[in-house]
């Protein structure tokens, strides 16, 4: 099983970019989520889904869109990038609610 | 909102010895759940707990929720070079916005052998 699966693992982006981070994963999980991991912050949760055609705004959501057509993707769009969105993206998905999520291996955003 | 205070932050220790590190909350949870993440890696679950007083083992890993629903400790015993990474404690409330997880900031191992 491939899991969560998430594209690009790095990228580099200038001021003012746009770019979508890629999420998908095979396990049949309603619940995915985004977070962002910078040093010393622990994991903040940008935005969630519990299912295709629903998604809600979690602690981070400024500068950041998602959309679920499909249980399977979740994708992750940064609008126009700013330095401050500088981190470590992680996505996650688990059956609804659980607590017990699947992350990827993480994507690596730096904006210049 | 909602946060959890983990510590310590970080620990520097010798191979065999003992670890605990521990979250608490202003707030109660229904869930907490313990996470390593490896460097470079995402984070993988260790142990959840779902009980107020419950105390569950994983291996070497031992965690507990505590009983006022607030805290919650994780123990490594004899530890090894692998144990090396970061420990996230979360916390899950109750239904709709509350379902999601909240984080504390981890707790940074190592190990010297």
């Amino acid at each position: 099983n491939a899991g969560v699966t998430q594209t690009p693992k790095f990228q580099v982006l200038k001021t003012g970019q746009s770019m979508t981070l890629q999420c998908a994963q095979d396990m049949n999980h309603e619940y995915m989520s985004w977070y962002r991991q910078d040093p010393g912050m622990g994991l903040r949760l940008i935005h969630y889904s519990v299912g295709a055609g629903i998604t809600d705004q979690g602690e981070v959501p400024n500068g950041y869109n998602v959309s679920r057509s499909t249980t399977e993707d979740f994708p992750l769009r940064l609008l126009s990038a700013a330095p401050s969105q500088t981190s470590v993206y992680f996505c996650a998905s688990s059956y609804v609610y659980t607590g017990e999520l699947f992350f990827g291996e993480g994507s690596r955003l730096t904006v210049l | 909102g909602q946060q959890l205070n983990q510590s310590p932050q970080s620990m520097f220790i010798q191979e065999g010895e003992d670890v605990s590190m521990n979250c608490t909350s202003s707030s109660i949870f229904n869930t907490w759940l313990w996470y390593k993440q490896d460097p470079g890696e995402g984070p993988v679950l260790l142990i959840a707990l779902y009980k107020a007083g419950e105390l569950t083992s994983n291996g070497r890993l031992t965690a507990q929720f505590g009983i006022t629903r607030k805290d919650s400790f994780l123990n490594i015993s004899a530890s090894i070079p692998s144990d090396v990474g970061i420990y996230f404690c979360a916390g899950q409330g109750y239904g709709g916005s509350q379902g999601n997880l909240i984080f504390g900031k981890g707790t940074k191992l190592s190990v010297k052998p």
